[in-house]
């Protein structure tokens, strides 16, 4: 299957800063969207991007859709305690055709508060 | 606002037993799907559903799985001879059209012992 490589695999940061993470591919993908995981629930969707370059936002929450179709960016502005789970980048790939997601292998965050 | 719902929540089963997940897709979308995550891991693509067909499979999905729409709002998963190594949370997911977001279930905790 596809590989969606995300960093930093976990990351601990203090309440109010800003948390950026990355998910990367070696091969191209029409579609990223940003996940939220928190234990023993099912992923929530935060953001969906459609083309290359697209920046979008989502209240403290942007995302971008990396210009080489390769990569996108997830940023949290002054984080808070409830942003603490695993964050999952996810994607169509124009390679296999299908409409299938392919995930990311996860960056968990932690909130100090 | 609109979810896909699962049940049960956790099932606990027997090796050799079957089993059937339950889903219920947002009531207007199209596409329906299962996925998988090992404790620990990222998310697996199963199987999507279309037009009350398989439109694609994983190698995962192998012949003691199946998948079925019985009515107009339920979406199930059977895994016909459950192995120890079936042991995962497996969620449901739906999307209105093909290759867009997908809303994931909160799950089934799966226990093969």
């Amino acid at each position: 299957g596809q590989q969606l490589n995300q960093s930093p695999q976990s990351m601990f940061i203090q309440e109010g800063e800003d948390v950026s993470m990355n998910c990367t591919s070696s091969s191209i993908f029409n579609t990223w969207l940003w996940y939220k995981q928190d234990p023993g629930e099912g992923p929530v969707l935060l953001i969906a991007l459609y083309k290359a370059g697209e920046l979008t936002s989502n209240g403290r929450l942007t995302a971008q859709f990396g210009i080489t179709r390769k990569d996108s960016f997830l940023n949290i502005s002054a984080s808070i305690p409830s942003d603490v789970g695993i964050y999952f980048c996810a994607g169509h790939s124009p390679k296999t055709g299908a409409n299938n997601l392919f995930f990311g292998t996860g960056t968990r965050l932690t909130v100090i508060p | 606002e609109p979810e896909v719902t699962q049940t049960p929540s956790h099932q606990v089963t027997q090796m050799g037993q079957e089993v059937i997940l339950r889903c219920v897709p947002i009531s207007n979308h199209l596409y329906f799907y299962w996925y998988r995550q090992i404790l620990g891991q990222k998310v697996e693509f199963l199987v999507s559903f279309y037009n009350n067909e398989i439109s694609e499979k994983s190698e995962i999905f192998d012949d003691q799985f199946s998948v079925e729409r019985p009515d107009g709002s339920n979406f199930t998963l059977k895994i016909r001879s459950t192995k120890l190594e079936d042991s995962a949370m497996y969620f449901c997911a739906s999307s209105l059209i093909a290759y867009n977001e997908q809303f994931f279930g909160p799950g089934t905790r799966l226990t093969v012992l």
